[in-house]
């Protein structure tokens, strides 16, 4: 069965550090990488979102890069602070073909003062 | 707030019941999507609806079905209900009908079979 692995499971980092997420996908015919936040007893948000078209993309302190022929992109939270503690799921789907589209297991992010 | 809203937030059934979760999207918003999060399969996407049509459909059992009506609001439908099918329920809208739309996520329906 296809999957979004993502890794780490768990991530406590220092405020004011950088909190980085890495997720890998099978299928090529992926072409839309979002990813959520959720804080807890709430829906998860989108975040970012990337296409496989650009390598990198900046909005504030959060960072997507995207390596296409990997099959892997990451998050990258600058500047990290305690309101970011929540979990991050990235996923993958095709704009097209949304049935496909398949979520990461999430990573639950501490960020300690 | 993100502007979408489920009812009922808690439900509590016994097995071999059937229940009905209610989504209103956010004003505007043609497409609703229904998500199962659970902590042994995570976020899996269900079924999504785009102005009353069913657009795409995901890992949906048969024992659930789903509607968008008229106005635009939504109904899933569990039957036959068993004790695996105790999890979150999420409802999220977008403006449009495919899948890079943003979606905006309701807060859950948090359904409990005993």
């Amino acid at each position: 069965q296809q999957q979004v692995k993502q890794s780490p499971q768990s991530l406590i980092v220092q405020k004011g550090g950088i909190s980085i997420i890495n997720c890998a996908y099978e299928n090529t015919a992926f072409d839309y990488f979002p990813w959520y936040q959720q804080f807890p007893g709430k829906g998860p948000a989108l975040l970012i979102a990337i296409r496989p078209d650009v390598s990198e993309k900046k909005e504030g302190r959060f960072t997507i890069s995207f390596n296409k022929s990997a099959k892997q992109f990451s998050l990258h939270i600058m500047d990290s602070q305690p309101g970011d503690s929540a979990t991050y799921f990235c996923a993958a789907s095709m704009v097209t073909s949304y049935d496909k589209v398949i979520f990461g297991p999430g990573t639950s992010l501490s960020v300690i003062p | 707030d993100s502007g979408v809203t489920q009812t009922p937030k808690h439900l509590i059934t016994a097995t071999g019941q059937r229940v009905t979760l209610r989504c209103s999207p956010r004003s505007g918003d043609l497409s609703v999507y229904w998500y199962q999060q659970s902590l042994d399969q995570g976020l899996q996407f269900l079924i999504q609806y785009y102005n009353g049509e069913e657009r795409a459909k995901g890992n949906i059992l048969e024992r659930f079905s789903a509607q968008q009506f008229p106005d635009l609001h939504s109904e899933l439908n569990l039957s036959s209900l068993e004790l695996g099918d105790s999890a979150l329920y999420f409802c999220a809208s977008s403006v449009g009908p495919s899948g890079d739309y943003e979606q905006y996520f309701g807060p859950g329906t948090r359904l409990t079979v005993t």
